[in-house]
């Protein structure tokens, strides 16, 4: 089966770091993505993983070991407009080659003053 | 560009009536699209992937005869809820994946806010 795993709900401060961890354990491992959503809108993409390492772009970076099933999210210099939920998903092994992504619950950021 | 149009954005129906939500990719041709739904405060759940020319192919627990798709050319996919119930009240997204874009590719309809009465 498919199983990703990321916290619930987390608090930061405004102009703080934050990190959020996907822990992921899939049939097969194609790439790795976070999503940023807000409430009642569709999500926007954050960033992409495939190899181990870090992976930067402004104030957002996401991480990945494919040993440990393991990524994170980092957001630094955090602003009131990072509120929203933040989605980790995974491209399996499709052996049909659609590109389907499993999606975990989500982290549901909310920064404060 | 890779721009994903879907509506309606929001619709309320009667219980046992169905409803058609469209998925259409603007500017590119999507062989493949994806149907999710979410839960309030809860995560994007697969339902469907919908292919060109051919039959969907469902999630396990997901009713194919409930949740019919169609996607009878490269720029669009319908969902429709058949007889609908309370139960089916939920925000559905589609999704697509620009052949050009491999890696960035997903981008997100803005979603279809659907609550029946």
């Amino acid at each position: 089966g498919q199983n990703i795993d990321q916290p619930t709900e987390m608090t930061a401060t405004e102009g703080a770091i934050v990190q959020i961890n996907c822990t992921y354990q899939t049939s097969g491992f194609n790439g790795l993505f976070w999503y940023q959503q807000h409430a009642g809108e569709a999500p926007t993409f954050l960033s992409y993983n495939v190899l181990d390492g870090l992976e930067e772009k402004g104030r957002f970076s996401s991480f990945l070991s494919r040993s440990k099933g393991y990524s994170y999210l980092l957001l630094k210099e955090l602003q009131m407009k990072d509120s929203a939920s933040y989605l980790c998903a995974v491209r399996p092994y499709d052996s049909s080659n659609t590109g389907k992504l499993i999606f975990g619950q989500g982290t549901t950021l909310q920064v404060k003053p | 560009g890779a721009v994903v149009s879907q509506h309606p954005s929001r619709v309320i129906c009667k219980s046992g009536t169905s409803v058609k939500i469209e998925c259409r990719s603007l500017d590119f041709q999507a062989t493949t699209m994806f149907w999710y739904r979410q839960f309030p405060k809860q995560s994007l759940m697969l339902m469907a992937t919908s292919n060109e020319g051919s039959k969907a192919t469902y999630e396990q627990g997901v009713e194919k005869d409930k949740f019919l798709i169609n996607h009878a050319s490269l720029t669009l996919s319908t969902l429709t809820v058949t007889s609908a119930h309370p139960e089916d009240s939920s925000f559905y997204i589609c999704s697509a994946r620009p052949g050009w874009q491999r890696i960035y590719g997903y981008t997100f309809g803005s979603g279809t806010r659907l609550t029946v009465v």
